[in-house]
């Protein structure tokens, strides 16, 4: 298994709608989790951390965490074009301490 | 201003060359990074600095070199260029070794002809 896996798409979504994006990671005792996003082009923004299991919400975002079955997810609610980028899950691991990203869903918000 | 600037935004050489891209910091952060972002958008850390010290070297050949004269600026120099080489650069800066790398350089594209 690899260490940070995601379905790379792309994801097409219907303006206005919800988009849910997955990210499975293999290190169990793996505690910090984080959602970049990525235009093209350009470098990747830190847009979401997550560290206890649950929801967080943040504006039309919310991340998901379930350590046991060990996948974070990030829904963007009233999807809205300008959400159509890159979106890198990144786990930091327990064993090193090292952040490792997984390779990124290409979302596309279709208007 | 910018937080994380590197120079030059384009590169491109022959194979063989060596090169330097130059990376500075102005966020007093402690940690820097040098990623490498393949054609596949794969993000891959190549190494870490803390305090001026090497902390992480991943499986990168010895052709690069970072260089950290002082916390603010993390170099990379390569020798030796190789058409592999071909990728995007990003430099990054986070507060400890465990901070989640939020603060990235707008990336230098390097093209090995």
């Amino acid at each position: 298994q690899k260490e940070v896996e995601q379905n790379s798409g792309p994801l097409s979504v219907p303006e206005g709608a919800i988009a849910s994006l997955n990210c499975t990671y293999s290190d169990r005792g793996s505690q910090s989790f984080f959602w970049y996003r990525q235009y093209s082009g350009k470098s990747p923004e830190l847009i979401m951390s997550i560290y206890s299991n649950g929801d967080k919400e943040d504006g039309r975002f919310t991340a998901q965490l379930n350590k046991a079955s060990q996948y974070v997810s990030l829904l963007i609610r009233d999807s809205q074009p300008s959400d159509s980028a890159t979106y890198l899950c990144a786990v930091i691991m327990n064993r090193d301490d090292k952040i490792i990203f997984g390779k990124g869903t290409r979302l596309h918000i279709l208007p | 201003d910018t937080a994380v600037s590197q120079t030059p935004k384009y590169l491109v050489t022959q194979m063989g060359n060596d090169k330097s891209i130059k990376c500075e910091q102005n966020l007093g952060h402690d940690t820097m990074y040098w990623y490498k972002q393949d054609s596949k958008k794969f993000l891959k850390i190549m190494f870490s600095y803390n305090n001026k010290e090497l902390i992480i070297n991943e499986t990168v050949p010895n052709r690069f070199s970072p260089k950290s004269p002082d916390k603010a600026h993390l170099n990379l120099h390569i020798n030796s260029l190789e058409l592999g080489d071909s990728a995007v650069y990003f430099c990054a800066s986070s507060q400890g070794l465990a901070g989640p790398n939020r603060y990235f350089g707008p990336g230098t594209r390097l093209t090995v002809l």
